[in-house]
């Protein structure tokens, strides 16, 4: 498998404009969860899903922010309008859930390279 | 919700030296306690996790220790090298179905 395929890259756009980053994750697995990370508020968990549904978006700093997962294979994470303090490195992970030592929990996560969002 | 406290912020030590990085933890309820190392410009990769019925687990130059009664959790680096450079996220995670909460992450610089 190729692992965690994140697009773009990297992502330069103006002051409201509207901001598309997917995520494929890695096939099988369970989980995907999105983070963004900057220097200030270090890595932040936005949401995550579990089999498609959305489990926990308490951390989505706002309306503007919206995720989505139409199939195992796919998510998107959106933004509208941008804004400066958008600007960010996202990251997108999946992961199994799994059997360890009689506990099912959350596995390790594989994280994609990141999108980084820079907006002007 | 549950918080993470991780110390130092910043670590320096000296190739060769020891270095640990200490995190406690506030929900009782967590269980699973992995360690991600994130390079300069890279993606965080998970190097050691340990859950709740173990006290510690060692691979190779990297131990962690648990102490459920504290709350506490620590990564143990010995004979560090200049490739151990990196930022380094202790996290606590629960049973199944919940999230992971990150530590904020400690610099560590091994000077040669």
């Amino acid at each position: 498998d190729a692992g965690v395929i994140q697009s773009p890259r990297h992502e330069v756009t103006e002051m409201g404009q509207e901001v598309t980053l997917r995520c494929k994750p890695i096939s099988g697995h369970d989980y995907l969860f999105w983070y963004r990370q900057t220097m200030m508020r270090g890595l932040e968990l936005l949401i995550y899903f579990n089999n498609n549904v959305p489990i926990d978006d308490s951390g989505m700093p706002e309306d503007r922010f919206s995720a989505k997962m139409p199939n195992a294979s796919f998510s998107t994470l959106k933004i509208q309008p941008s804004e400066p303090r958008d600007s960010a490195v996202y990251f997108c992970a999946s992961s199994l859930d799994r059997l360890a030592g009689g506990l099912w929990g959350i596995g390790e996560l594989f994280f994609g390279e990141g999108s980084r969002l820079t907006v002007l | 919700g549950e918080n993470v406290e991780q110390h130092p912020s910043t670590l320096s030590v000296q190739e060769g030296d020891s270095a640990v990085i200490k995190c406690t933890y506030s929900d009782s309820a967590s269980n699973y306690f992995p360690w991600y190392k994130q390079e300069l410009g890279k993606r965080p990769q998970l190097i050691i996790d340990i859950r709740s019925n173990v006290g510690e687990k060692k691979d190779q130059r990297i131990a962690v220790t648990l102490n459920k009664t504290a709350k506490h959790f620590s990564l143990h680096i010995t004979e560090t090298q200049p490739e151990d450079s990196a930022v380094y996220f202790c996290v606590s995670g629960g049973l199944y179905g919940n999230k992971l909460v990150f530590g904020a992450g400690t610099i560590l610089r091994v000077k040669s």
